[in-house]
């Protein structure tokens, strides 16, 4: 079966720090990987996402992810938090049956 | 301007009640998900459906079951709702393809006592 695990469930920052989200996923075929973040208040929305070629994405905000493929990793970094950053953010894989999963997510605090 | 409207913001029903839960879609997508959000254990999938009349199973579809008659309409179902039930439900939708973003409603926060 398909598992995500984020592995920081909790991340406080000051803004200008750089920050980095760990995501692993456990799926033996063809997958296509998400990050989605949900603002306070707000719907959940999508942040970028791999589904093929370069393995360096960049989404919305200054945002960017890798996907490792031997490390079934798609870590999501972004160099410069600002306090608007503040939100929480969940790793998504997608198998090819059409299955959406989502990791436990990760909230992050960002301080002014 | 995309839309998944969610039947109910706020519900309140009672151990042993029957709990229709209503999602639709104006994007003509094909794809249709049930979720649960709580607290520490993020967004878990009850059930999808990839097509009209479609369904599967997700990650934790016991006590649950979903209806798809129309393309544009999912509702999830609690034969016999639980206080373990109780849980903000999110619906989504997503065209179909496997690199396609879901878009979100703006969830059902279901109390059940």
């Amino acid at each position: 079966a398909q598992s995500v695990s984020q592995h920081n469930h909790h991340v406080i920052l000051s803004e200008a720090a750089s920050l980095e989200l760990g995501c692993n996923y456990s799926y033996g075929g063809t997958v296509n990987l998400f990050w989605y973040v949900q603002y306070p208040g707000q719907h959940l929305q999508l942040l970028l996402k791999y589904f093929s070629g370069d393995p360096l994405v960049k989404g919305i905000k200054g945002f960017e992810a890798e996907f490792i493929k031997s490390k079934f990793s798609f870590n999501l970094r972004k160099p410069s938090v600002q306090w608007s950053d503040t939100a929480e953010y969940f790793c998504a894989p997608q198998s090819n049956d059409y299955k959406l999963s989502f990791g436990a997510g990760t909230t992050v605090t960002v301080r002014a | 301007d995309v839309k998944v409207t969610q039947s109910s913001r706020y519900l309140v029903k009672r151990t042993g009640e029957k709990v229709f839960l209503e999602c639709v879609q104006d994007m003509d997508h094909e794809n249709m998900f049930w979720y649960r959000q709580d607290p520490g254990l993020g967004l878990r999938l009850i059930y999808f459906s990839y097509d009209v009349k479609m369904k599967e199973k997700g990650d934790i579809p016991e006590g649950y079951s979903v209806s798809r008659e129309k393309k544009e309409r999912f509702s999830l179902i609690l034969e016999s709702a639980s206080t373990n039930q109780t849980s903000m439900y999110l619906c989504a939708s997503s065209k179909q393809g496997l690199d396609t973003e879901a878009f979100f409603g703006q969830g059902t926060r279901l109390t059940v006592v």
